[in-house]
């Protein structure tokens, strides 16, 4: 069956450190990934995507890498700030699709 | 409007009751879907309307759910004979392309079945 695995715990991290989430995909060949932040009670918000034959791409302090052989997305938030707190959410589109299928989410919580 | 609008933001509906449920999408915006995401979990998809045409209806849980866009902008979910299973938050999303690579999401509708 189809699976998206993010990062089973929340993550805890000091200021300044880099935190790195984890997407893994099962019985998927996406077409691209895109990674979503969540903040409690609201939608979320679209960060990045990165395509299938893309490597790596970069958006301020976010960094998003995508390595088809492993099925799998690092992101990365460098300089943490407590106000990167939130929940994020990997999501794949296949080829020739338009939904999303999300992950579960990782929570990331950044102390002062 | 600035963004894509969800109402109400709170539904508390007893069992059996029937509830309908809004999106205001982004003006312009060619693609309209319908997520449910449970306490914890990542979105599931509902359903996807491409203006008035809903092309995808393969996410609903029953037949107790139809989602309609009769005029290719406001959209309305709604639910009969809702079960307790139902509770969940319900979120819009709306994007410019048929592309879909960026989707707007409202806060969406917690609904909350008694």
């Amino acid at each position: 069956s189809q699976k998206i695995e993010q990062n089973s715990e929340a993550l805890n991290i000091q200021e300044g450190k880099t935190a790195t989430l984890t997407c893994n995909y099962t019985n998927y060949s996406p077409a691209y990934l895109q990674w979503y932040r969540q903040d409690p009670g609201r939608g979320p918000v679209f960060l990045l995507l990165i395509r299938e034959n893309e490597k790596e791409k970069r958006k301020e302090r976010l960094k998003v890498t995508f390595d088809t052989t492993l099925k799998q997305s690092l992101f990365h938030i460098t300089a943490s700030q407590p106000a990167d707190s939130a929940t994020y959410l990997c999501a794949l589109v296949e080829p020739n699709d338009y939904k999303l299928s999300f992950g579960a989410g990782t929570t990331v919580t950044v102390r002062a | 409007g600035a963004g894509v609008s969800q109402s109400p933001r709170y539904k508390v509906a007893k069992r059996g009751q029937d509830v309908a449920l809004r999106c205001d999408p982004i003006s312009g915006h060619v693609s309209l879907f319908w997520y449910q995401q449970a306490l914890g979990q990542g979105p599931e998809f509902l359903t996807y309307f491409q203006n008035e045409a809903q092309l995808d209806k393969s996410g609903l849980p029953s037949d107790r759910f139809f989602a309609e866009r009769p005029e290719g902008s406001v959209s309305t979910l709604k639910i009969q004979r809702t079960q307790q299973e139902d509770s969940a938050v319900y979120l819009c999303a709306s994007s410019l392309a048929e592309t879909n690579e960026k989707l707007f999401f409202g806060s969406g509708t917690q609904l909350s079945v008694l």
